[in-house]
């Protein structure tokens, strides 16, 4: 099957610090998103790119399209306590379904 | 609106039971989906919906059936439930099932299911 592969697997940061994490794939995928997970929560969407080199922003958080269409960069700006949570990245791919990347877990030190 | 619900929250079974996970959303969202997450493994799609009375298989389909009677409604059953099945659930819904959009899905809060 198609494999996704979403790093780091977790990241412990300082309050204020910068955040990035990326997926790649080894196929092509025509749309990328990425969720943020609450510990007994259900995935909530916050970016979602459409086209290959696309740069969206929402508020604190950067996402980018990758030229290739095979990966995906999220990066979250001088981060805050409730930013903690697990980030899935997914991908379409050319039959409409999405493949999940097992996750980012962020974690913010005392 | 309530978006995507889904009961039970908790759930124990014994090995060989069966039962049915419900799964409902008030956003008129043409596409459901179920999904099961394990830890380290990311999200696995078991079934989908396309439309009332459109079903199909996802990546693992194998222990569950479903059914699509309504918009509304999507219930995930366990035929007879396994130990591998120990997961937590997640129902999702999105608005439209071809373009732009299609898989800016909504997630329920999740059914925790521990098989013994």
């Amino acid at each position: 099957g198609q494999q996704l592969n979403q790093s780091p697997q977790s990241m412990f940061i300082q309050e204020g610090e910068d955040v990035s994490m990326n997926c790649t794939s080894s196929s092509i995928f025509n749309t990328w998103l990425w969720y943020k997970q609450d510990p007994g929560e259900g995935p909530v969407l916050l970016i979602a790119l459409y086209k290959a080199g696309e740069l969206t922003s929402n508020g604190r958080l950067t996402a980018q399209f990758g030229i290739t269409r095979k990966d995906s960069f999220l990066n979250i700006s001088a981060s805050i306590p409730s930013d903690v949570g697990i980030y899935f990245c997914a991908g379409e791919d050319s039959n409409y379904q999405l493949i999940w990347g097992a996750g980012t877990k962020l974690i913010i030190k005392p | 609106n309530a978006g995507v619900t889904q009961t039970p929250k908790f759930q124990v079974l014994k090995t060989g039971q069966s039962m049915t996970l419900q799964c409902a959303q008030d956003m008129n969202h043409e596409y459901m989906s179920w999904y099961r997450q394990d830890p380290g493994m990311g999200l696995r799609l078991i079934h989908y919906s396309v439309g009332a009375g459109i079903t199909d298989q996802g990546e693992v389909p194998n222990g569950y059936n479903v059914s699509r009677s309504t918009t509304e409604d999507f219930p995930l059953r366990l035929l007879s439930a396994a130990p591998s099945q120990t997961s937590v659930y997640f129902c999702a819904s999105s608005k439209n099932p071809t373009g732009t959009g299609y898989n800016e899905q909504y997630f329920g809060p999740g059914t925790r299911l521990t098989v013994t």
